[in-house]
């Protein structure tokens, strides 16, 4: 079935430091991406959706210059958090529109960013 | 933007068990899709059911089936024969025909008592 890698499982990082956080799709091509973030026992929230060879998109009151996101290849998203504060510690889950799979939304595993 | 309302912040249900779990959503659009997917302490979200809209038939997948009604705008979720492994967050959620977001309700968790 599809898979997506997300890298890392969990990070730690110091306030004002930049974090990458990596997801791939494996066994096909992902045209699209979408990046979530999930507080503790709360639901996904989607943050952007991005698109290969594209500009992200992002959601009302997502910072852009944050939570920067790439998707250069048909495989591979990133999405980095720049400048990091604890505030933006929480749950980080991508997920990949697998386009030849009626309907199919793979999700990675999800990474969890401290920001110390 | 579309509204998905869980109501049921926790359920719990007794091994071998049955557990429905609720869901609304709120839209205009005709054509749309329905999700239920299952978040285990390993937060890894697993799709449990998908409902096409156009279809009358409620989606079933081995122990789990919905009631989808169309006109109620309502899509629960029916866990028989309740399993320790059911335990978990579920969220119901939307996609709209014409997008690929999915828009989550806030969550239902599913404790199971052995």
């Amino acid at each position: 079935g599809a898979v997506v890698s997300q890298h890392p499982s969990w990070v730690i990082c110091k306030s004002g430091t930049s974090v990458k956080i990596e997801c791939r799709s494996l066994d096909f091509q992902a045209t699209t991406m979408f990046w979530y973030r999930q507080f503790p026992k709360q639901s996904l929230m989607l943050m952007a959706t991005s698109n290969e060879g594209s500009k992200a998109t992002y959601e009302q009151g997502v910072e852009k210059d944050k939570f920067l996101i790439n998707h250069a290849s048909l495989t591979l998203s990133t999405l980095t958090v720049t400048s990091a504060h604890p505030e933006d510690s929480s749950f980080y889950i991508c997920s990949a529109r697998d386009q030849i799979r009626l309907f199919g939304y793979t999700f990675g595993s999800g990474t969890r960013l401290t920001v110390v | 933007a579309q509204t998905v309302t869980q109501s049921q912040p926790e359920m719990s249900v007794q091994e071998a068990e049955t557990v429905t779990l609720s869901c609304t959503y709120d839209t205009s659009e005709s054509d749309y899709y329905l999700f239920w997917y299952k978040q285990p302490p390993s937060r890894q979200m697993i799709l449990v059911i998908r409902q096409e809209a156009y279809k009358q038939q409620n989606a079933t997948e081995n122990r789990f089936s919905v009631n989808f009604q169309k006109a109620a705008k309502s899509f629960s979720l029916k866990i028989s024969d309740s399993q320790l492994g059911d335990a978990a967050m579920y969220f119901c959620a939307y996609r709209s025909a014409g997008d690929y977001k999915l828009s989550f309700g806030a969550g239902t968790t599913v404790t199971v008592r052995a």
